[in-house]
């Protein structure tokens, strides 16, 4: 039980363009997903925290504008890099929050190379 | 601010050797420390929670203890399949984000 998946695994995209990044609950209904991001042997940084239905909490210094996180059901969170640059490559992974347990849940990651 | 810091950074064991790894923090009220297994290019997987001072719980060969300062992963005759990243995180009652110290890689070697 508590599988977590992401879509896409990788993605290689142009300076400019916008990436939407998918996160799913398999089999059990996320009351909260976060958003990290990892650089290469770096510890992963919260980037926002969603609960389903509402705004997603940023962390200080995360452009809302830039990465848009959308948690549309209990088991779908997106994030879209808009306008990507170079500087946003790195590795993306979501995690989810079921409803009776403090634990979260991590997915596979994506990595994101922007050119 | 919460605060996590794990030592050593690097560990490297032969196969069958035991050791410890440390997580030390500092954060005002405990909501829970979980300890997470990284392999490389993956997502973390979830290994334990531990609530309170005193607790402990264990899985194969590993074993993860708790105080009020501190935290040990203590690894049992460890195997090759045990190289990863491990990496320690902190709940506070503010809410249910993790704050992640920065890991501890392991290396078995047979």
């Amino acid at each position: 039980g508590a599988v977590v998946s992401q879509h896409p695994s990788r993605v290689i995209c142009k300076s400019g363009t916008s990436v939407k990044i998918e996160c799913r609950s398999l089999d059990f209904q996320a009351t909260t997903m976060f958003w990290y991001r990892q650089f290469p042997k770096k510890s992963l940084m919260l980037m926002a925290t969603s609960n389903e239905g509402s705004k997603a909490t940023y962390e200080q210094g995360v452009e809302k504008d830039k990465f848009l996180i959308n948690h549309a059901s209990l088991t779908l969170s997106t994030l879209t890099v808009t306008s990507a640059h170079p500087e946003d490559s790195s590795f993306y992974i979501c995690s989810a929050r079921g409803l009776d347990t403090d634990t979260q849940y991590f997915g596979p990651g994506t990595r994101l190379t922007v050119l | 601010e919460d605060q996590v810091t794990q030592s050593p950074e690097a560990l490297r064991l032969q196969e069958g050797e035991s050791s410890s790894l440390n997580c030390s923090y500092t954060v005002s009220g405990l909501r829970g420390l979980f300890w997470y297994r990284q392999d490389p290019g993956k997502g973390p997987e979830f290994l334990f929670t531990l609530y309170s001072a005193g607790e402990e719980k264990e899985k194969e060969r590993l074993k993860a203890t708790l105080t009020k300062k501190e935290s040990f992963l203590h690894i049992t005759a460890p195997k090759p399949e045990d190289s990863a990243t491990y990496l320690c995180a902190v709940q506070d009652n503010s809410g249910y984000a993790l704050n992640f110290g920065k890991g501890t890689s392991l290396l078995v070697t047979p």
